[in-house]
């Protein structure tokens, strides 16, 4: 069945680095979501990606969806404290597939 | 709008009970997920269910079951718990099934004894 690998598991940042975590699908995904996991909280959406190549922004965030459809990527410029948590990435197949989640990438920032 | 509402919220259990968990979804919303969370295994996809059907289940044992009315509230059992059952149950709910983002409630903490 269909594999979403995400790394790193683990990254721990001073606050001002940046810090990305990649995502890589098995299959050919028809789309791929983000989802951040604060402490005790649950997942929260961030973004959806459906086009081959397709880069999206919210503020100090870039989201990259590779040109084959098959990897992503998240990239926070300039961390802050209150991007502690995990962030976890999720690849939809084709037609009603069920949704995939990575294992996540756990981020935490030192000020 | 309120959001995706679950529960209870915390619940212990002892090895060889059953339990039941309540989802309610979004207001029109017709899909919920059920997935299942733990530390080792991340976030596993149990099943969906829009306008009461199944549409996709994933690969866990028949111990676990899941339903959905017909104004979209929906539950899952899981019967003759085990150990490895202790988890987070999340549920999330979409306006459109299989296009749509997921929109969690805060989950039941299940723990076995």
């Amino acid at each position: 069945g269909q594999q979403v690998m995400q790394i790193p598991q683990y990254q721990h940042v001073q606050e001002g680095e940046d810090f990305t975590t990649y995502c890589n699908s098995s299959t050919t995904l028809s789309n791929i979501q983000w989802y951040k996991q604060r402490p005790g909280g649950h997942p929260v959406f961030l973004i959806q990606l459906v086009k081959s190549g397709e880069v999206k922004k919210q503020k100090r965030l870039t989201f990259q969806f590779g040109e084959a459809k098959k990897n992503s990527s998240l990239h926070i410029t300039a961390t802050q404290t209150t991007d502690v948590g995990t962030y976890f990435c999720a690849g939809r197949g084709q037609g009603y597939s069920t949704l995939t989640f990575g294992k996540g990438t756990m981020l935490l920032v030192s000020p | 709008k309120a959001g995706v509402t679950q529960t209870p919220r915390y619940l212990i259990k002892t090895r060889g009970q059953q339990v039941t968990l309540s989802c309610s979804p979004i207001s029109g919303h017709r899909s919920v997920s059920w997935y299942q969370q733990t530390p080792g295994q991340g976030l596993q996809f149990l099943f969906e269910y829009f306008s009461e059907t199944q549409r996709n289940k994933g690969n866990f044992p028949g111990r676990f079951s899941g339903r959905q009315f017909s104004n979209s509230r929906s539950e899952m059992n899981v019967s003759t718990l085990e150990l490895g059952d202790s988890a987070l149950y999340l549920c999330a709910s979409n306006g459109q099934a299989s296009t749509d983002t997921q929109y969690f409630g805060p989950g039941t903490r299940l723990t076995v004894l």
